[in-house]
């Protein structure tokens, strides 16, 4: 159980394209969902919180108009990265945080790799 | 400012050792800790969670043990295999409900 999903896995854009990327929770109802980046050889930076039903909480200095964040329903959150730049290549990791006994926990999906050229 | 270091960015073990890795951290007062697994290229997968009260905790070959005042995690790994060769990360449960992760240690178990 406590399975999460992301999709794409990798993509490669143009730069200036904007990229979705998706997180599911495939077996558990997910209020809270997190979004992470991490560089090569680096730890995963916490990009922002995601809530269901309401706006994003961001981290400091993590524009919120280059990266949306919706979170439509208890299962899924998309990350889009808007005008994508060849910065923004990175390893996209996003978790989910289930309730009750478990909701310590968070369980990660596997990542989605984005290169912008 | 707000840090979380773990002890070394790369450790090498021989087969059978004990891998110990340390997580030290400023700056926060976290309620409890937490220790994952990363293989390249793959999201985190979690190992234990240590709460603020608790000293010590195992599960199968792995102990955690948590120090407030000294503001530090150790994490060992006993009788290490090749397949435990992976980067372990902590990780810090604020009271924003956010988790902050440190650097990473890349252990390699060596045969």
């Amino acid at each position: 159980g406590a399975v999460v999903s992301q999709h794409p896995s990798w993509v490669i854009c143009k730069s200036g394209t904007s990229v979705k990327i998706e997180c599911r929770s495939l077996d558990f109802q997910a209020t809270t969902m997190f979004w992470y980046r991490q560089f090569p050889k680096q730890s995963l930076m916490l990009m922002a919180t995601s809530n269901e039903g309401s706006k994003a909480t961001y981290e400091q200095g993590v524009e919120k108009d280059k990266f949306l964040i919706n979170h439509a329903s208890l299962t899924l959150s998309t990350l889009t990265v808007t005008s994508a730049h060849p910065e923004d290549s990175s390893f996209y990791i996003c978790s989910a945080r289930a309730e009750g006994l478990l909701r310590n926990e968070q369980f990660f999906g596997p990542g989605t790799r984005l290169t912008v050229l | 400012s707000q840090k979380i270091e773990q002890n070394s960015e790369a450790l090498n073990i021989q087969e059978g050792k004990t891998a110990t890795l340390t997580c030290n951290y400023t700056n926060y007062s976290p309620a409890y800790l937490q220790w994952y697994r990363q293989d390249p290229g793959r999201g985190p997968v979690f190992l234990l969670l240590i709460r603020e009260n608790e000293k010590e905790k195992r599960k199968e070959r792995l102990k955690v043990t948590f120090d407030t005042t000294l503001k530090q995690s150790l994490f060992h790994i006993t009788a290490s295999q090749p397949a435990d060769s992976a980067t372990y990360l902590c990780a810090l449960h604020n009271t924003g409900n956010q988790f902050y992760f440190g650097t990473g240690t890349s252990l390699t178990v060596i045969p």
